[in-house]
């Protein structure tokens, strides 16, 4: 059981790039969510998703897509890449419910 | 003004103290609060979970909800070096899987 699951940990792009992030769970959980995480910003939604074929923005969903095709797999895309988005991204997912959230490790981006 | 209010330290504490750490709300529609644990450069971790008003104890840990206040507070007694994180509460209304979280309170324990 591996929980939940990031990759790539690191990634450096430059200004325009498109990349997207993998976030994967194994606990069969419906919720899943895309945070980023901002020295004195706290963690802030980006966007989440309640199941399969459904999402819904956030706090901060400018500059970011996201689709829900299976359980397991919620990745999230950047369009085109800006100084701004330099940030730690962390993926979590909850049982139906939503008490409990479980994190993944995370991805730090830097966009230059 | 924020949803969500946390003084971001540094706390420093020696070994052995009592530690406590608070957040502040605005918004009275939350239900459940939340303390998650945070070490460097690592996913946040679930420590405590608290549904409305009351106390709620697990092992050297506390935490408290006053919705009356708005204020909740997370007390780590017998503090080890090995509770050196961020703490971040975090908080839900009833309905709804939208989490805000505070911003973190970085706490050092001392050995």
């Amino acid at each position: 059981n591996a929980g939940v699951t990031q990759t790539p940990k690191f990634q450096v792009l430059k200004t325009g790039q498109s990349m997207t992030l993998q976030c994967a769970q194994d606990m069969n959980h419906e919720y899943m969510s895309w945070y980023r995480q901002d020295p004195g910003m706290g963690l802030r939604l980006i966007h989440y998703s309640v199941g399969a074929g459904i999402t819904d923005q956030g706090e901060v969903p400018n500059g970011y897509n996201v689709s829900r095709s299976t359980t397991e797999d919620f990745p999230l895309r950047l369009l085109s890449a800006a100084p701004s988005q330099t940030s730690v991204y962390f993926c979590a997912s909850s049982p139906a419910g939503g008490e409990t959230q479980y994190f993944g490790p995370g991805t730090r981006l830097l966009v230059l | 003004q924020k949803e969500v209010e946390q003084d971001p330290g540094p706390l420093s504490v020696p070994e052995g103290a009592i530690v406590s750490l608070n957040c502040t709300y605005s918004n009275s529609a939350f239900q459940y609060f939340m303390w998650y644990r945070q070490y460097s450069r690592k996913g946040p971790e679930l420590l405590m979970y608290t549904y409305s008003s009351g106390n709620k104890e697990d092992g050297r840990f506390t935490a408290q909800v006053d919705k009356s206040s708005k204020y909740i507070s997370l007390f780590i007694r017998d503090s080890q070096p090995s509770d050196s994180a961020t703490y971040l509460c975090a908080m839900q209304g009833s309905g709804t899987y939208k989490y805000i979280f505070g911003t973190g309170t970085r706490l050092k324990v001392l050995a």
